[in-house]
């Protein structure tokens, strides 16, 4: 069973459209995380939400925005795209009522903008 | 800005050889937390330091930290050709809120 999973795996897309990215654990988790891996491969946490609520949020642009339906699940919302928007997307979750422990990572979503 | 600064930024080494992956950060930390990423895949939890332990072994893997000197190291020993990956090391700042702010990463290379 994969604990924390992500789709879409592959995302290419043109300039200007909106899309989404999933996002589940089933580890019962309270916080969930999206971080950005640019190509020198450096990660960069965007958002987290702990029991449905925002508590860190990155200055990344308006553009995104990150819905959670419940706390198994914090999908990202992209909103026109731009080039510069292409990279990795990570999805995390860690430890209920620990803070500051292990993160468990999904897959990724390679996300291409042309 | 970031915090986790890794050093080397590649490594190449031979299958049986260690591997030592060392890590600087700036601020105060609650924790220090190693990564391996293999490529195309998500990142997987090596191993945690507390901010009041020195050293900590889990397996082949050796981490160590230094909080006057604001340093970690990954000491990998007898490595294999399957530890072939990106290392990172992601600091856990005091009163943060689980946020984990990872540095640039070392890719190592076991060549067999």
């Amino acid at each position: 069973d994969t604990a924390v999973s992500q789709t879409p795996k592959y995302l290419v897309t043109q300039m200007g459209n909106d899309k989404s990215i999933k996002c589940e654990q089933n580890l019962g988790h309270d916080t969930m995380y999206w971080y950005k891996q640019d190509s020198k491969k450096f990660l960069k946490i965007m958002f987290s939400y702990n029991n449905k609520e925002l508590i860190i949020n990155e200055t990344v642009p308006n553009r995104f925005s990150p819905k959670s339906p419940d706390k198994a699940h914090l999908n990202l919302h992209i909103n026109s795209l731009e080039l510069g928007d292409s990279a990795v997307y990570f999805c995390a979750s860690s430890r209920p009522g620990q803070m500051n422990t292990e993160a468990f990572f999904g897959q990724g979503t390679r996300l291409t903008v042309v | 800005s970031q915090q986790g600064e890794e050093d080397p930024q590649a490594l190449s080494i031979q299958e049986g050889e260690n591997a030592t992956m060392n890590c600087s950060y700036k601020t105060s930390i609650n924790n220090l937390q190693w990564y391996r990423q293999n490529s195309g895949r998500g990142l997987v939890h090596l191993i945690l330091i507390r901010s009041n332990e020195r050293e900590k072994h889990s397996g082949r893997l050796r981490v160590t930290l230094d909080t006057s000197k604001k340093s970690s190291s990954l000491l990998i020993t007898a490595s294999r050709a399957a530890d072939t990956a990106s290392y990172f090391c992601a600091t856990a700042l005091e009163g943060s809120q689980g946020n984990l702010i990872f540095g640039k990463g070392t890719k190592l290379s076991v060549k067999p």
